[in-house]
């Protein structure tokens, strides 16, 4: 029953290599997000979509590409990875323009 | 660039208030909120408001260009990270998060 689901929760990998974290929202909402969560804890906005069209896309290299299949699910590509990518990915999602996020318990990615 | 600025850390004794502030510099804010995050889970929302709002323990103050958190006899189960969000950044750009410390 688990609203916003994301997966993998962690994901070790080489700099390099090329990956993909996936997430699924069933609360039926218009909007959906990634943020990245530094070391230093800074919740940080990356991309957001209102079904399925990119409506923010912050200062990201673009080795990140978001996708959106549908309004239920945004995914994470990101090609080339390097050690600075290390993070906590978290998706969100809201009814559009509410402000209101409801979260997923992150994604920890390590790049060794 | 619109900011959001709160303290990193807050310490409080178990039974005490504990007020959590936070200041921004985004001019068309028209909504607050807080949000509570225990590290390995999901960040949840815990008030919201554009006006001062009460949720169970948890009380939200607001300004045009702040905003506290109190939080009413605290409780070890209280130690987590609190991001505050000003809308419409909220969607957007959070505070770094407060860790809030209970000493005992």
């Amino acid at each position: 029953d688990t609203a916003v689901s994301q997966t993998p929760k962690y994901l070790v990998t080489q700099m390099g290599n090329d990956k993909s974290i996936k997430c699924e929202q069933n609360l039926g909402h218009d909007t959906m997000y990634w943020y990245k969560q530094d070391s230093k804890k800074f919740l940080k906005i990356m991309f957001s979509y209102n079904n399925k069209e990119l409506i923010i896309n912050e200062t990201v290299p673009n080795r990140f590409s978001p996708k959106s299949p549908d309004k239920a699910h945004l995914n994470l590509h990101i090609n080339s990875l390097e050690l600075g990518d290390s993070a906590v990915y978290f998706c969100a999602s809201s009814p559009f323009n509410t402000g209101e996020l409801f979260f997923g318990e992150g994604s920890r990615l390590t790049v060794l | 660039k619109d900011q959001v600025f709160q303290p990193s850390t807050v310490a409080s004794s178990e039974g005490a208030v504990v007020e959590i502030f936070c200041n921004h510099s985004v001019s068309n804010a028209y909504n607050f909120f807080w949000y509570l995050h225990f590290p390995g889970c999901a960040p949840r929302l815990l008030v919201k408001g554009s006006k001062p709002s009460q949720q169970g323990r948890y009380n939200m103050t607001y300004e045009r260009f702040s905003s506290s958190l109190l939080i009413l006899q605290v409780r070890e189960a209280d130690a987590a990270v609190y991001y505050c969000a000003p809308c419409p950044l909220a969607g957007l750009t959070f505070g770094k998060g407060t860790h809030l410390i209970i000493q005992p």
